[in-house]
C-alpha cells in the first residue's frame, strides 16, 4: 500500500506570497492532519480534516487554511507569507475509526523556505 | 489539560549499550501513547503504541516501551543501540474520546561508535 505523499517536497517563496501544499493520504484513510515543524518550536498542530470537514484546529493565525476533497486528499494554504513561516510542513493520515487504535502515518514533508 | 514531557533534549549512548528515551504524560482519562522516530530530512515514522493490556510494548527496529501508570511514564528502550538509531524521537499521547495527539518536544538520540 502506498504511503502518504506530499507535493512539492521543496518550495522557495518570498515574503507576501502565498503557497499551497498538497497531501495524498494512504488509501482508505479519511483523516488528514497537518503539522508545522521548526527547530525552535518543535511539532505544532495546524488542523485536522475528516470527511471534508475541519475537526480540530491548532493555534495558528487565519493565514493558515486548509481543505479536504471528497477523495480525502488535502491541501493547506498559507497566505501573505512571513519569514517565520519557513518550516517543514508535515501531513499525516489515519483511519479515525476509534480514538484508542487510531495511528497517524506521516508523509515526507514539504520544506518551505520564505526569503 | 493533556501534556507530554520529554525531559531530555539529547541522549548520548555508546553503540552496543542499552538506551532509554524518557517520556512522561498527563491526561485525565485513559492514555493512548505513541512513539515516533524522525530521521534527518524525513517525515515521522511510527514505532509503537500502547492502548491497553501488557505494559511492555514491542515495536519496530527492536524498540520497546514500558508503560507505567503510577509514574505516568512511557519510556522507550532498546537493549543494544546501533549507530543507525541516531535520530529524533517523539512521544505523543491521546486521551480517550479525543483524536488529537499531544506531542512532546522531541529527544535527539546520538549513538556513538
Amino acid at each position: 500500500k502506498a504511503g502518504v505523499t506530499q507535493t512539492p517536497r521543496y518550495l522557495i517563496k518570498t515574503r507576501g506570497q502565498q503557497v499551497t501544499l498538497s497531501c495524498s493520504p494512504i488509501s482508505g484513510h479519511r483523516s488528514v492532519s497537518w503539522y508545522q515543524q521548526t527547530p525552535g518550536q518543535g511539532l505544532q498542530f495546524l488542523f485536522e480534516y475528516f470527511s471534508e470537514t475541519q475537526r480540530n484546529k491548532g493555534n495558528f493565525p487565519g493565514r493558515f487554511s486548509g481543505r479536504q476533497f471528497s477523495n480525502s486528499r488535502s491541501e493547506m494554504n498559507v497566505s501573505t507569507l512571513e519569514l517565520g513561516d519557513s518550516a517543514l510542513y508535515l501531513c499525516a493520515s489515519s483511519t479515525r475509526r476509534t480514538a484508542s487504535t487510531d495511528t497517524q502515518y506521516f508523509g515526507p514533508g514539504t520544506r518551505l523556505t520564505v526569503l | 489539560a493533556q501534556s507530554v514531557a520529554q525531559p531530555e533534549d539529547q541522549v548520548n549512548v555508546a553503540e552496543g549499550n542499552p538506551l532509554t528515551v524518557k517520556c512522561t504524560y498527563s491526561v485525565s482519562g485513559n492514555p493512548y501513547l505513541f512513539w515516533y522516530v524522525q530521521y534527518p530530512n524525513r517525515g515521522l515514522q511510527f514505532l509503537l503504541k500502547y492502548i491497553t493490556g501488557d505494559n511492555l510494548v514491542k515495536g519496530s527496529y527492536g524498540f520497546e516501551a514500558e508503560f507505567n501508570k503510577s509514574q505516568t511514564s512511557f519510556h522507550l528502550k532498546k537493549p543494544s543501540a546501533l549507530v543507525s538509531d541516531s535520530a529524533l524521537y517523539f512521544c505523543a499521547v491521546r486521551e480517550n474520546s479525543n483524536y488529537q495527539l499531544i506531542w512532546g518536544a522531541g529527544t535527539k538520540l546520538i549513538i556513538k561508535p
